[in-house]
């Protein structure tokens, strides 16, 4: 079955950068994701990763995969106070297209 | 505009009110869902629906249902509210690939507070 577990809360400083873990016990996931939950607003669609890759670099964002210990992480370079939000990581299986969440990662820049 | 709408945005309630929750999309998916999301427990699904004949129940339904009115309209009704279903809503809708690539494209909520 799917679980996807996370840590609850970082604190950064503006300008450093943070990484945010996910762990997922599902190994026939298919496409991993990372969803941004701004205050008061909904989920959107941060990045993603399919899931024969290791690695993939987006602008400020570097998603690193490690299927051998199903571990997933997001690392965000030059953080910013606009990134201070609630990242969830988020897994699909082939055949069963709903998203498992994680709980979610706080994460507080300070200026 | 916004492409997935949710109201009421926030709405206070008591103990044994009946409460429904609406979602309208223009995104044209089929794919609809419901979920909660309480501090610490991340998002739990509740409903979801393949299409408008198609209605399945998430990990925590009991105490909910929903309609499928349209493929535009999904709405989530607490028959018997109680306090422990004080949460944020989120309502969803996706069109996935058939590689099974989903991306979900949420509202922006629904906080509803069971006195």
């Amino acid at each position: 079955g799917e679980d996807v577990e996370q840590s609850l809360f970082l604190s950064v400083r503006e300008g450093d950068s943070s990484v945010i873990n996910c762990t997922y016990t599902d190994s026939s996931s298919t496409y991993l994701y990372w969803y941004k939950q701004e205050p008061g607003a909904g989920l959107q669609l941060l990045t993603y990763i399919f899931s024969n890759m290791d690695m993939k670099q987006d602008q400020r964002l570097t998603v690193l995969l490690n299927k051998k210990d199903k571990h997933l992480s997001l690392r965000i370079a030059d953080t910013q106070t606009g990134d201070s939000a609630i990242y969830f990581c988020a897994e699909t299986t082939y055949g069963n297209n709903r998203l498992a969440f994680g709980k979610g990662n706080q994460v507080v820049v300070i200026p | 505009d916004a492409d997935v709408t949710q109201t009421p945005r926030n709405r206070i309630t008591k103990t044994g009110k009946r409460i429904m929750l609406e979602c309208s999309q223009t995104k044209g998916h089929d794919r609809m869902y419901w979920y909660r999301q309480d501090p610490g427990l991340g998002l739990r699904l509740i409903y979801y629906s393949f299409d408008v004949k198609d209605i399945n129940k998430g990990e925590i339904s009991d105490g909910y249902s929903v309609s499928r009115q349209a493929q535009a309209k999904f709405s989530l009704s607490l028959e018997s509210a109680i306090p422990n279903q004080t949460a944020l809503y989120f309502c969803a809708t996706s069109d996935p690939l058939g590689t099974g690539y989903n991306e979900q494209f949420f509202g922006p909520g629904t906080r509803l507070t069971v006195l």
